[in-house]
């Protein structure tokens, strides 16, 4: 499984877009990329997966260049119940292991 | 929305007690999962079930830790004789499919003493 590689901790604002980058060189051809969101004392939450190019759903996007080493998952005016810890995961999910590995995170911490 | 359901939300036992933590997957999923995260630490894999057996198992998940589904809608982690540290909090997760998206309950956390 590709290792990833994401800032700790990042400050915003509320009403800012917020991008969290994360780094993953050594992707395979079969890996997906998959982005996380973890409240304190509860589950992760899926947010959004893509394999290239953007991803957009009603609450992110996932831009995913083509050589795929990397991705920036964007989040459109964050408010304050946004903070969070954000996980970037990449693996083959339809391939032999289907099981997740997440990494330490990257904490966002909204201010009003 | 569906959501995976943990009971109990927090489970306090003795070292060397056996516990068991029970999911309610969502009904049409196919694939479940067990993790579980240390305070402070990183959520760790421990074992996914398909089929109605294991498919997969981290080193975490050892003979003293085991699955099962015993009646079609529930999916539970018994812990034989519990240690000080596995005191963590457990998610249950479930999909449908390999590949798309896992839904995690909100854990149970498992505090040993």
């Amino acid at each position: 499984l590709a290792k990833t590689t994401q800032p700790i901790s990042m400050d915003s604002y509320e009403g800012q877009e917020v991008n969290i980058t994360c780094s993953h060189n050594n992707i395979a051809t079969n890996d997906y990329i998959t982005w996380y969101q973890q409240f304190p004392s509860q589950g992760p939450r899926f947010i959004i997966q893509g394999y290239k190019t953007k991803v957009t759903n009603e609450v992110a996007s996932l831009f995913i260049p083509a050589d795929r080493k990397s991705s920036t998952l964007s989040l459109p005016r964050v408010s304050l119940s946004d903070t969070a810890v954000y996980y970037c995961l990449v693996g083959d999910r339809g391939g032999a292991t289907n099981k997740l590995i997440f990494g330490t995170g990257t904490l966002l911490a909204v201010q009003p | 929305e569906p959501e995976v359901t943990q009971t109990p939300s927090h489970q306090v036992t003795q070292m060397g007690q056996e516990v068991i933590l029970r999911c309610v997957p969502i009904s049409n999923h196919l694939y479940f999962y067990w993790y579980r995260q240390i305070l402070g630490q990183k959520v760790e894999f421990l074992v996914s079930f398909y089929n109605n057996e294991i498919s997969e198992k981290s080193e975490i998940f050892d003979d003293q830790f085991s699955v099962e589904r015993p009646d079609g809608s529930n999916f539970t982690l018994k812990i034989r004789s519990t240690k000080l540290e596995d005191s963590a909090m457990y998610f249950c997760a479930s999909e449908w499919s390999m590949n798309t998206e896992a839904f995690f309950g909100q854990g149970t956390r498992l505090t040993v003493v």
